[in-house]
């Protein structure tokens, strides 16, 4: 399958400070890019759809300004955490969708801590 | 009621055994179906994936739709340690946005 990479994979900051999270697609191009957030022993959170090019899409519930979404390529997105709070501690991870809808492939996490 | 339903077990089998895990779901505007597996700490990674009812092998795992049930497998044969993980089934909602909804996850244990 594809290969996505994300970076950080770890990041630990203090309260109050803006932490990006890097997601590349490394061997295709990608229109669209997903990103989650995922509890321990939770399934998948989406917050928001990003395509190339365009603003990015929020589910509800999702504070756009606080998670700045970036996709200035067909092969970068960027999510930011800006002013990160304890309770945004948590595990992100971006997809990236092939050429069939029904591929959608993962990148490792970012498991984010803020002190 | 959520979209998607799957049995977060945990299931634990004996080494060599066939696993089967399910995923019901009550939508007919799904049409892709995906299982993914997760290691603890890492990203999702896709095992398959197919779009009309019917089997559709690769090595070890079969994936089964049936849409006229609204019910997904995947079996996995001759079952490894190394295959301990939770199993997430996805489904694509046929809009605009085609985001993936996923099932809870099945916590898969091996046992040696």
């Amino acid at each position: 399958g594809a290969v996505v990479s994300q970076h950080p994979s770890r990041v630990i900051c203090k309260s109050g400070t803006s932490v990006k999270i890097e997601c590349r697609s490394l061997d295709f191009q990608a229109t669209t890019m997903f990103w989650y957030r995922q509890f321990p022993k939770q399934s998948l959170m989406l917050m928001a759809t990003s395509n190339e090019g365009s603003k990015a899409t929020y589910e509800q519930g999702v504070e756009k300004d606080k998670f700045l979404i970036n996709h200035a390529s067909l092969t970068l997105s960027t999510l930011t955490v800006t002013s990160a709070h304890p309770e945004d501690s948590s595990f992100y991870i971006c997809s990236a969708r092939g050429l069939s809808l029904g591929e959608q492939f993962f990148g490792p996490g970012t498991r984010l801590t803020v002190l | 009621q959520k979209e998607v339903e799957q049995d977060p077990g945990p299931l634990s089998v004996p080494e060599g055994a066939i696993v089967s895990l399910n995923c019901t779901y009550s939508n007919s505007a799904f049409q892709y179906f995906m299982w993914y597996r997760q290691y603890s700490r890492k990203g999702p990674e896709l095992l398959m994936y197919t779009y009309s009812s019917g089997n559709k092998e690769d090595g070890r795992f079969t994936a089964q739709v049936d849409k006229s049930s609204k019910y997904i497998s995947l079996f996995i044969r001759d079952s490894q340690p190394s295959d301990s993980a939770t199993y997430l089934c996805a489904m694509i909602w046929m809009d605009s946005s085609y985001k993936l909804i996923f099932g809870s996850g099945t916590r898969l244990l091996v046992r040696p």
